[in-house]
């Protein structure tokens, strides 16, 4: 199973662009790279999910270069309501297991 | 609407009793998992189940019991086993196999022994 390692945190102001990347070397021929955002005491919800190159959707755009041992989430022009942690979460059904694991985490502070 | 529903939202516990967290999806998911978060923590995998009258442990399990009789339900009965329970309890789907990863979550609960 790929294991994933992200920053700890991150510091940010409002309306800037913030850029996460998470390390997943041995990603598999069939793996999804998916992230997700978390505030305190709420579950995680899903922000983004991509296999390869470049996908964007109304929140955020998920960059994955050609050899897709890392990707890089990319919130543009933040707000105070960013501040959240952020995981990334590496699978696909080659492991037919679904046995999800999370890492750690990159917590975002974004300052007025 | 669709989505999972997770009760109790808190609980406390006296040592030695064993509590059972509910959590019920009408999404029509295969796939149930349960999470631990600690403070300030990442989120740990306990059991996960990918079809009904099946289940696997996960990393921490120990201390941990799950069921999966009907497809909407994944409840986890947190034993006197589990040394440390406190913690804050989060369940989750997903269709299950297609696309990993694309999980919904609760919205938590969160256990206290006193």
């Amino acid at each position: 199973l790929a294991k994933t390692t992200q920053p700890i945190s991150m510091d940010s102001y409002e309306g800037q662009e913030v850029n996460i990347t998470c390390s997943h070397n041995n990603i598999a021929t069939n793996d999804y790279i998916t992230w997700y955002q978390q505030f305190p005491s709420q579950g995680p919800r899903f922000i983004i999910q991509g296999y390869k190159t470049k996908v964007t959707n109304e929140v955020a755009s998920l960059f994955i270069p050609a050899d897709r041992k890392s990707s890089t989430l990319s919130l543009p022009r933040v707000s105070l309501s960013d501040t959240a942690v952020y995981y990334c979460l590496v699978g696909g059904p080659l492991h037919n297991t679904d046995k999800l694991i999370f890492g750690t985490g990159t917590r975002l502070q974004v300052f007025p | 609407d669709g989505g999972i529903t997770q009760s109790p939202k808190y609980l406390f516990r006296k040592e030695g009793q064993n509590v059972t967290l509910s959590c019920e999806q009408n999404l029509n998911h295969d796939a149930m998992y349960w999470y631990r978060q600690d403070p300030g923590q990442g989120l740990r995998l306990i059991y996960y189940s990918q079809i009904v009258n099946d289940f696997q442990k996960g990393d921490i399990a120990e201390g941990y019991s799950v069921s999966r009789e009907k497809k909407e339900s994944f409840p986890l009965t947190v034993t006197s086993a589990q040394k440390n329970p406190t913690a804050f309890y989060l369940c989750a789907s997903s269709i299950g196999g297609k696309k990993g990863g694309e999980l919904f979550f609760g919205e938590g609960s969160r256990l206290t022994v006193l």
